[in-house]
């Protein structure tokens, strides 16, 4: 069975622009989370969501948001590009609370 | 702050010997932790999990300890090998979806 599959696997952006990232669940997972990693730190929870409603939300600006479509594949938006949005942007897709993460995709922003 | 944490950054080991990585939680309401392997450029890989009404859990080569009493958890990975060197992040659940990872310790496993 395919992982947790996200695209793209690296995006160089500018300060301002906007950026889009996907990512679909492993087949039969319906529970989609979005994390942000620093270099040298642990993922950062930044949006949960289950059935297409959103089911938590970090402690992240209105200048991040998601959406999960009824394939249960989701989109993480990032308006208004800082600097300090530079990292890897990991997906999850889960099982009850067991999480199953994608290789994420590394956000270089210029 | 981050409710999870690791006692030691770094871990050198050699080829064959048994690791051990801890962490350290603070939040007692806590009932799920799991365990993850993170490599260079790739994501997360799930190691092992562990619910708070077990004291115990065995994997493959893979044990996870969970002490409630002092909140403390580690990682013991048995006849470590090479391909064990990587950054071991301990996850906490805090609730029924959110994650909360400690800072990670790094393990290099020498020949």
């Amino acid at each position: 069975d395919a992982g947790v599959t996200q695209s793209p696997t690296h995006l160089i952006k500018t300060r301002g622009q906007q950026v889009t990232l996907r990512c679909s669940p492993i087949s039969g997972h319906k529970s989609v989370s979005w994390y942000q990693q620093v270099l040298g730190q642990g993922p950062q929870f930044i949006f949960q969501y289950y059935e297409k409603e959103e089911r938590g939300r970090g402690n992240f600006p209105d200048r991040f948001s998601a959406r999960q479509f009824p394939n249960y594949s989701s989109e993480l938006n990032v308006n208004a590009l800082l600097l300090g949005d530079s990292a890897l942007y990991l997906c999850a897709s889960s099982l009850e609370q067991k999480q199953f993460f994608g290789p994420g995709t590394r956000l270089t922003v210029l | 702050g981050e409710s999870v944490g690791l006692h030691l950054p770094t871990l050198s080991v050699q080829e064959g010997d048994n690791s051990i990585i801890n962490c350290a939680y603070s939040n007692s309401a806590s009932d799920y932790f799991i365990w993850y392997k993170q490599e260079s450029g790739k994501g997360p890989q799930f190691i092992i999990d562990i619910r708070s009404n077990m004291d115990k859990r065995q994997g493959q080569r893979v044990t996870v300890l969970l002490n409630k009493t002092v909140k403390h958890l580690s990682l013991q990975i048995a006849a470590t090998q090479p391909g064990d060197s990587a950054v071991y992040f301990c996850a906490e659940n805090t609730n029924d979806y959110k994650l909360s990872f400690g800072a990670g310790t790094t393990v290099t496993v020498r020949a």
